[in-house]
């Protein structure tokens, strides 16, 4: 069974830094591209960054480009969100979502229960 | 970017009817459409993917539809536990972008 389970958000001031965690099980982890996905409570989705199976491409919205950075530990089967100079528009729900596809982007077909993100001072 | 809009925002259907949800692109984007359900404080789940592809384990009362800039969400004989918001999803870009969502409550 395909698991997916995010920790590590919380309350940070606007401009500070936080690291997300998403920890996978039931599935060959490095075959699969993972994205990070975001919904401001009450809102709507939005695509916030992917990385490929092997770690070496990877992808990011333009709101956060610059900001936030993506990587993963095939050997442990871990994804990771650094999350930098956030602001309160970050203020999200942040899911970790398989990618159906090894290179990149494309669709989302497992998602974690999310983590809470808010920025505020 | 893309912007994708998706027709109605809201609707109120009856258990048995069917429903038909539109998500028009803002460029061409081919058959690179997903749709995804999302129950209030859930996850959303994948329901079809490129356009028409029903994944794994949704019922086939779900069906997509559509090319280009225009695409269809279809749910047959709509059942109590339909009631929720549905989204659409282009990944023709490198910059992947969903519709606004469409809330749907069941009378």
């Amino acid at each position: 069974e395909v698991q997916l389970s995010e920790s590590g958000g919380g309350l940070v001031q606007p401009g500070g830094s936080l690291r997300l965690s998403c920890a996978a099980s039931g599935f060959i982890f490095k075959n699969y591209a993972m994205n990070w996905v975001r919904q401001a409570p009450g809102k709507g989705l939005e695509w916030v960054s992917g990385i490929s199976g092997p770690g070496d491409g990877t992808f990011f919205a333009d709101s956060v480009q610059g900001r936030f950075s993506i990587s993963r530990d095939n050997s442990d089967n871990m994804l990771y969100l650094q999350l930098n100079n956030l602001r309160a528009a970050d203020t999200a729900f942040y899911y970790c979502a398989r990618d159906l596809a090894h290179g990149g982007s494309t669709t989302f077909d497992y998602w974690g229960h999310g983590t809470l993100v808010t920025v505020s001072s | 970017e893309i912007v994708l809009t998706q027709s109605p925002a809201f609707q109120s259907v009856s258990p048995k009817e069917t429903v038909t949800i539109t998500c028009r692109a803002s460029q061409n984007i081919g058959g690179s459409l997903h749709w995804y359900q999302q129950k209030p404080n859930r996850p959303p789940k994948l329901l079809i993917n490129y356009a028409s592809q029903s994944f794994s384990g949704v019922p086939s009362r779900f069906s997509g539809s559509g090319s280009g800039t225009e695409f269809t969400l279809t749910i047959n004989s709509l059942e109590v536990e339909d009631a929720a918001t549905y989204y659409c999803q282009q990944s023709s870009s490198s910059q992947i972008t969903f519709g606004q969502g469409t809330r749907l409550d069941l009378k």
